[in-house]
């Protein structure tokens, strides 16, 4: 039982370039979340699933698409990343009201 | 869209005192209030969750109280320890979105 896997775990990208970061869960959960995490600026939401087929923008979807795939997958991209994107992304995923279980995260670097 | 706000960002306690964080929201439908602790290069993990319908909860040393009239809540950690350490954050949803503060930095000085 893995939980929610994020790939990859770290990631340089040139001012630019595109990418996609990929989470998947294997909790049977209909609820799925990406946020990123920047010092003193706690857990920013980017977007979120509330269940398969459906996503809605967070706090800070500027630059950022996501696709629900399927119920386990839910994929972030980046299509242009800037200096601005480099962070700590992490995906979750939960049931309504109930625990969130986090990805291992993934470490971005824009140059 | 759902704002919540927490204080202090850094917290410095001698082991064995208490600790205690502080947070406030803005949306009214918001009813679910969990707190997650997230050790150095470690992914958050939740601690103690509360609901609306519930004023206060306790676990061993930790406790969390809500006051949805002024829309506050708060953890409260008793007889700190090192393994305390952390960096803390509360959240509030309502339906599915999950909104979290800035998060608290605790240090417990042996």
């Amino acid at each position: 039982n893995a939980g929610v896997t994020q790939t990859p775990k770290f990631q340089v990208l040139k001012t630019g370039q595109s990418m996609t970061l990929q989470c998947a869960q294997d909790m049977n959960h209909n609820s799925m979340y990406w946020y990123r995490q920047d010092p003193g600026m706690g857990l920013r939401l980017i977007y979120y699933s509330a269940s398969e087929g459906t996503t809605d923008k967070g706090e800070v979807p500027n630059g950022y698409n996501v696709s629900r795939l399927n119920k386990r997958e839910f994929s972030l991209r980046l299509e242009s990343a800037a200096p601005s994107q480099t962070s700590v992304y992490f995906c979750a995923s939960s049931e309504r009201q109930i625990q969130a279980f986090f990805g291992q995260g993934t470490r971005l670097t824009v140059v | 869209g759902e704002n919540v706000e927490q204080h202090p960002s850094t917290l410095s306690v001698q082991e064995g005192d208490s600790a205690v964080i502080k947070c406030t929201y803005s949306d009214s439908a918001s009813n679910y209030f969990p707190w997650y602790k997230q050790e150095l290069g470690k992914r958050p993990q939740l601690i103690i969750d509360i609901r609306s319908n519930v004023g206060e909860k306790k676990d061993q040393r930790i406790a969390v109280t809500l006051n949805k009239t002024a829309k506050h809540f708060s953890l409260h950690i008793t007889e700190t320890q090192p393994e305390d350490s952390a960096v803390y954050f509360c959240a509030a949803q309502g339906d599915y979105k999950l909104s979290f503060g800035a998060g608290t930095t605790v240090t417990v000085r042996a």
